[in-house]
């Protein structure tokens, strides 16, 4: 079945550091990755998505490349902020032998990222 | 903007009571889904639902069940709460592209959680 491993945590970096969560991931089929993000008391948001082998997905200065020959969608930022201390989630989304697809997502156990100033 | 709300951000619930965990989405989306995140083992699928009436299991559906009576609503209920079942529990909706790429499929989005704790 799909599975999604992210790098052990916790991450402690100072502000302006550069992060890179590792993601990697098995699956069936052409899957879709994301990664996802969940501040202090709220619920995930969508970070950045690739959709297809070599696309980058990018926001907010994060980036992820989808490196199918890896199967692999590490997320890097190159300057870090306090405001980014989060927890955040490696997710892929496949499709049936059919190539439909209900939109369920398999998460990986999430990285928390702590900022300091 | 999307919205997913689930009807409680706290709730205590006693062994052996039933619970009901309400999600509403205000977005017309077919598909909707109920996670529960614990420390270390990421989010986990219990059951979704692709359509009113229709119910799916995820991968940890024991102890569960669902009900989707309305498009806009899916409830996650607890039949006899047990404190292995304290957790966080979220709530998730997303549009469904008939007869689309999988690619053209909308991110889901989540409701803020409910963080269940049964004693």
């Amino acid at each position: 079945g799909d599975s999604v491993t992210q790098m052990e945590g916790p991450v402690t970096l100072s502000e302006e550091a550069f992060l890179t969560i590792n993601c990697t991931y098995t699956a069936t089929g052409y899957p879709s990755l994301f990664w996802y993000v969940q501040y202090p008391g709220e619920g995930l948001q969508l970070l950045l998505k690739a959709t297809k082998a070599d696309d980058k997905g990018s926001n907010k200065g994060f980036e992820a490349t989808y490196r199918k020959e890896t199967t692999s969608f590490h997320l890097e930022k190159g300057s870090v902020q306090v405001s980014d201390s989060a927890v955040y989630f490696c997710a892929l989304r496949s499709a049936n032998a059919g190539g439909t697809s209900y939109g369920k997502l398999t998460f990986g156990q999430g990285t928390i990222l702590t900022v300091h100033p | 903007d999307v919205k997913v709300t689930q009807s409680s951000r706290y709730l205590v619930k006693r062994t052996g009571e039933k619970v009901f965990l309400e999600c509403v989405q205000d977005m017309d989306h077919e598909n909707m889904f109920w996670y529960r995140q614990d420390p270390g083992l990421g989010l986990r699928l219990i059951y979704f639902s692709y359509d009113v009436k229709m119910k799916e299991k995820g991968d940890i559906p024991e102890g569960y069940s669902v009900s989707r009576e309305k498009k806009e609503r899916f409830s996650l209920i607890l039949e006899s709460a047990s404190t292995n079942q304290t957790s966080m529990y979220l709530c998730a909706s997303s549009l469904r592209m008939f007869g689309r790429p999988l690619r053209l499929n909308t991110e889901a989005f989540f409701g803020q959680g409910t963080r269940l704790t049964v004693v």
